[in-house]
């Protein structure tokens, strides 16, 4: 069936460190694809998306990486600071209004 | 301010006990969406709208209905609650090809 997953559950980073956190996919159709963080007790914030045209988008701070080969998508978060400490979630919309979220990945950020 | 707003934030009930979690945005989005949120699960979709008037159905929505009979709202009830129903629920809004919005969730208890 389809499915979005992570690679790790949990990434500890020293605060200042590059953080990837990395999400496979398993639907060759999908289009779309976003990540989004989601801080304790709030809802799942959207940080940046990309669509299956593009192998790489750039935001502030972040980037997203896509392999359609190997169905892989990876985010990037440079110098990484104590408020990005989240649950993070790759999301993928499979055509229309439906979106599978992975599991998610918790990031901790050491100072 | 734009936002998704969903009631109650937290509720504590019983079996069978029919129970309604109303969700309201004020962006004007045609599509909203309920999730739930369960450990190592990620967001599963429950149901989702595409207007006023249209529905589907998600991953996972035994147990569930919905209705939209007005742009902004769009109202999970649960009828006859069970224990396993007992989780965290999110409500989201988004144009369509559009990034969703979140709530920030309401965590339900099914004793």
């Amino acid at each position: 069936g389809e499915s979005v997953g992570l690679h790790l559950p949990t990434l500890s980073v020293q605060e200042g460190d590059n953080s990837i956190i990395n999400c496979a996919y398993s639907n060759s159709a999908s289009d779309y694809f976003i990540w989004y963080k989601q801080e304790s007790g709030k809802g799942p914030q959207f940080i940046i998306d990309i669509r299956s045209n593009m192998d790489k988008r750039q935001g502030q701070r972040v980037t997203v990486l896509l392999n359609k080969t190997v169905k892989h998508l990876s985010l990037q978060i440079a110098a990484t600071q104590p408020g990005d400490s989240a649950v993070y979630f790759c999301a993928e919309n499979t055509g229309g209004f439906k979106t599978i979220f992975g599991a998610g990945t918790r990031l901790f950020v050491k100072a | 301010e734009a936002q998704v707003t969903q009631n109650p934030r937290y509720l504590i009930t019983v079996t069978g006990k029919k129970l309604t979690v109303t969700c309201s945005q004020n962006m004007n989005h045609e599509y909203m969406s309920w999730y739930r949120q369960d450990p190592g699960l990620g967001l599963r979709q429950i149901y989702y709208s595409m207007n006023v008037e249209v529905t589907d159905k998600g991953d996972v929505p035994e147990g569930y209905k919905v209705s939209r009979k007005e742009k902004r709202n769009f109202p999970l009830i649960l009828e006859s609650p069970s224990p396993n129903q007992t989780s965290l629920y999110f409500c989201a809004s988004s144009q369509p090809d559009g990034t969703q919005h979140f709530g920030d969730g309401t965590r339900l208890s099914i004793l």
